[in-house]
This record gives C-alpha cells, structure tokens and sequence, in this order.
C-alpha cells in the first residue's frame, strides 16, 4: 500500500524567515513520483514540482527548494525568504507505476501561515 | 497558458437528487480523473478515465457515482441521488503522455463546491 505523511499540521513563520516543510512516503514500488501542490484559500490546486523515483538531484526554483532522499523516503520542500503570499495549505503527493500513475496519493497537508 | 475549467464553483443540491458536475480537460491530454476533498481533509482518488473507459476507481466510487466523455471536449461526474456527505470539493484533472514514459503530472482545476442540503 502507498502512503504519504506530512507530520506538520500546521505552522506559522514571520515573513522572511525560512521554513521546510517535511514529507514522508511509503511504497514498496520501485518506479514513482512525487509531487507537491499548493492550495491557496481560493481552494485550488496549483502543482508546484514532480520528481520521479530515479532522480535524487536537489530543485531549486527561486525561493523554493525540493530535497529528495530515496534512503530515509523523504521529499522536503523547503522556502526560503518567505512572504505572505505563500499561506497556503501544502500538499505532497505519491503516484506509482503498479497502479499505472492513475491514482495520485496525497498526503494530510501542511497549513502554512506567513506572518507579515 | 491551458487550464482545466470546472463548472459550476459552487453547486448547491438538495439530497436524493442528481448532481452532474462538468469539466473541460486541457485540449490535447487523453487521461482524466476526479477527486474529491471534503472540508478540511485531504484530497481523495475518485476515479480515472482513458481510452473512453474507467481505468482506475477508489472504493468512495461506488455505483451511485458515473463519469462520461459525452464530446470531445466534456468529461461529466454524476452523483446518482446525493447524500449529505457528498459535500465536498470536487477536483477535475487531466493529464497527457510525457517524454519519460508517464502521464504525469494531472493538471487541476479550480473545483466545485458541491454542497447537499
């Protein structure tokens, strides 16, 4: 069985501080991805990243940074200098090859309030 | 840039009755899904759709539920007779065949808010 854990329910920062945010996944399939989406208060879903399960390389797009460990099954996604625009509730999502990709997984979610 | 479109945002429906929600896919993806998120939860697999049928479905999706590809551009989620758990987001998603050998990633759109009276 596939699952994602997002330990954090919710955390608050002050505007430009830096702030990660953790992810855990289980599958015993050796072919996946992993993805993070944000959900703003408008209620929809923005996909931010996806990474397959063979690529270990760290992201980094602009202030935002993905780190990807296949040994301890861990996607983080870390934001740096913060601002307020990044409140939102923060996805991370599983999808594997036994299930053909269909089904997406998604974890509990990570309410993230940025305090002006 | 090519968006899903869902409509309506927000659906208002008394129980036991039918609820159609519509969704335009982005043009040229061939895979599509729906998922649901109720209040305050996480978001939930409902179903997939390809090659004009049911490729993946959850156990939420049971048979008061139905998904259509009625044209080439439409692709219909009924509720058959709502119930009061039924509120929920209902996400949209498509999807198209990359490079890497997947279908990934699904494309959401906005969603709509079904609310069961």
């Amino acid at each position: 069985a596939q699952k994602v854990t997002q330990a954090q329910t919710e955390i608050s920062v002050v505007e430009k501080e830096d702030v990660t945010l953790d992810c855990v996944y289980e599958t015993r399939d050796t072919t996946y991805y992993l993805f993070w989406y944000k959900q703003p208060p408008s209620g929809e879903l923005v996909f931010l990243i996806r990474r397959n399960s063979f690529d270990e390389q760290n992201e980094i797009s602009g202030r935002y940074s993905w780190n990807f460990q296949k040994s301890t099954s861990s996607f983080n996604f870390t934001i740096t200098a913060s601002q307020v625009v990044d409140s939102a509730v923060y996805f991370c999502a599983l999808s594997v090859r036994e299930t053909s990709y269909d089904k997406v997984i998604f974890g509990p979610g990570t309410s993230l309030s940025v305090i002006p | 840039e090519p968006e899903v479109t869902q409509t309506p945002s927000h659906q208002v429906t008394q129980m036991g009755q039918e609820v159609i929600l519509r969704c335009v896919p982005i043009s040229n993806h061939l895979y599509f899904y729906w998922y649901r998120q109720i209040l305050g939860q996480k978001v939930e697999f409902l179903v997939s759709f390809y090659n004009n049928e049911i490729s993946e479905k959850s156990e939420i999706f049971d048979d008061q539920f139905s998904v259509e590809r009625p044209d080439g551009s439409n692709f219909t989620l009924k509720i058959r007779s709502t119930k009061l758990e039924d509120s929920a987001m209902y996400f949209c998603a498509s999807s198209d065949w990359t490079g890497d050998y997947s279908n990934q990633p699904q494309h959401f759109g906005d969603g709509t808010r079904l609310s069961i009276l």
